[in-house]
């Protein structure tokens, strides 16, 4: 069966500090990936998407990257955080025929 | 751009009862998906139901059914028998059938909060 793993679960960090979340999905191959921020009281909005190794778009502008090393892992980075980048960052995949599956989120406080 | 709405911030039910959530999306595709999630305190994200646009039937998970009124892009969420555990956010959302171009993530609303009185 298919899984996926978001780490870390919680993080504090200081405002101009580097970042790096890091998402990887087991038991499919070439899913598209995604990174969604939720901030507090809001739906989800989508950062980044990948359809595949290399591939990334943004919706966005913002002060955040993603990309995509390999087939199954998915990264957000920031060089500098800055305090509008606190929020709930969520991971998620699908292939062609299936729903989007998420992982159990990120709960990132820039101070 | 798909824009989904979701009019109640909260909604309350007495367990055993059942409750509707309401969501409406704004659209010029003729073929989508449509999917409400709910989010427990746990913050992770779950499917309840998913909808196709080109089928006219409703679809149905258990105590989860969906309203699906295409003319009028509207698709409501029933859940039948309340439970304790059904307390969570839930979150409408659409997404295209396309890939790639901006299209290929989910658009969701801005969820509706809701409390299981016991």
């Amino acid at each position: 069966s298919q899984t996926i793993h978001q780490w870390p679960a919680t993080l504090v960090q200081p405002v101009g500090s580097p970042l790096s979340l890091e998402c990887t999905v087991e038991g499919t191959s070439n899913p598209n990936l995604y990174w969604y921020r939720q901030a507090a009281g809001r739906g989800l909005q989508l950062l980044f998407y990948s359809v595949g190794i290399g591939q990334i778009s943004s919706e966005v502008p913002q002060n955040l990257s993603a990309s995509r090393p390999q087939d199954r892992q998915f990264i957000l980075s920031s060089k500098k955080l800055l305090l509008s980048d606190s929020g709930f960052y969520l991971c998620a995949w699908r292939t062609e025929n299936t729903e989007a599956f998420f992982g159990q989120g990120t709960r990132l406080t820039v101070v | 751009a798909q824009t989904v709405t979701q009019s109640q911030p909260e909604m309350s039910v007495q367990e055993a009862e059942t409750v509707t959530l309401s969501c409406t999306y704004d659209t010029s595709e003729s073929d989508y998906y449509l999917f409400w999630y709910k989010q427990p305190p746990s913050r992770q994200m779950i499917l309840v139901i998913r909808q196709e646009a080109y089928k006219q039937q409703n679809a149905t998970e258990n105590r989860f059914s969906v309203n699906f009124q295409k003319a009028a892009k509207s698709f409501s969420l029933k859940i039948s028998d309340s439970q304790l555990g059904d307390a969570a956010m839930y979150f409408c959302a659409y997404r295209s059938p396309y890939s790639g171009g901006g299209a290929d993530g989910l658009t969701f609303g801005k969820g509706t909060h809701l409390i299981i009185q016991p």
